[in-house]
């Protein structure tokens, strides 16, 4: 699986869109982007997933550039419950494992 | 919907203990996962299961790590005798796979485990 690169913490204010970027440079054609978040003492929290297309529900959107090789979440009204830490996966179709990295710790500031 | 549920919550033992960890999958999945997080580190898969059929357990630390799934509810996680170095928060997971489309793991809460 492509090894996932992202800023090691950002600051957003509350109300405003959190925009999280992530390089995949390595991505291989079959490999989706995961994002996932964990709140302090909680299991990590699935968001959103997608191979080359923008994605979007009610937590999040996923904008995958043309090329693949990167991607940014974004939550687009913070809240002070949106602290936690961001972590972005890429995986391929056949594989079942998630490889955490360090992800970027979001803090959202009243 | 329930989700994936752990018990306990928190253990707190001694060293040299038996120690099981418990994990009910989301009903209808038919892949468990589990992790172990650390400051040091951060989360590693341990084990995992396709149809209640262990696939990979090179995660495992060592021979006094076991976990069993012995039905499509229930799997356990057991450290046999613990030691301090294994406290950690410990994950379980579960998904839907096999559907040729890719699936997302849930995760339960965890279980954080002390060992004194």
């Amino acid at each position: 699986d492509a090894k996932t690169t992202q800023p090691p913490s950002m600051d957003c204010a509350e109300g405003r869109a959190a925009n999280l970027p992530c390089n995949h440079s390595t991505i291989s054609g079959n490999e989706y982007v995961y994002w996932y978040r964990q709140i302090h003492s909680q299991g990590p929290q699935y968001i959103i997933h997608g191979l080359k297309n923008n994605e979007t529900n009610e937590m999040a959107s996923l904008i995958i550039t043309e090329d693949r090789k990167s991607s940014t979440l974004i939550l687009p009204h913070a809240t002070l419950r949106d602290t936690a830490v961001y972590y972005c996966i890429v995986r391929g179709n056949t594989g079942n494992q998630f490889y955490f990295g360090t992800g970027t710790s979001l803090t959202v500031i009243p | 919907d329930a989700g994936v549920i752990q018990s306990p919550r928190h253990e707190v033992t001694e060293m040299g203990q038996e120690v099981t960890l418990r994990c009910k999958p989301i009903s209808g999945h038919n892949s468990l996962f589990w992790y172990r997080q650390t400051m040091m580190r951060g989360l590693e898969l341990l084990i995992y299961f396709n149809n209640n059929v262990p696939i990979d357990d090179s995660g495992m630390p060592e021979d006094r790590f076991s976990a069993k799934m012995p039905n499509a509810s229930f799997s356990t996680l057991k450290i046999q005798p613990s030691e301090p170095r294994d406290s950690a928060v410990y994950f379980c997971a579960s998904s839907l796979h096999g559907t040729g489309v890719n699936q997302p793991q849930h995760f339960g809460d965890g279980t954080r485990l002390s060992i004194l």
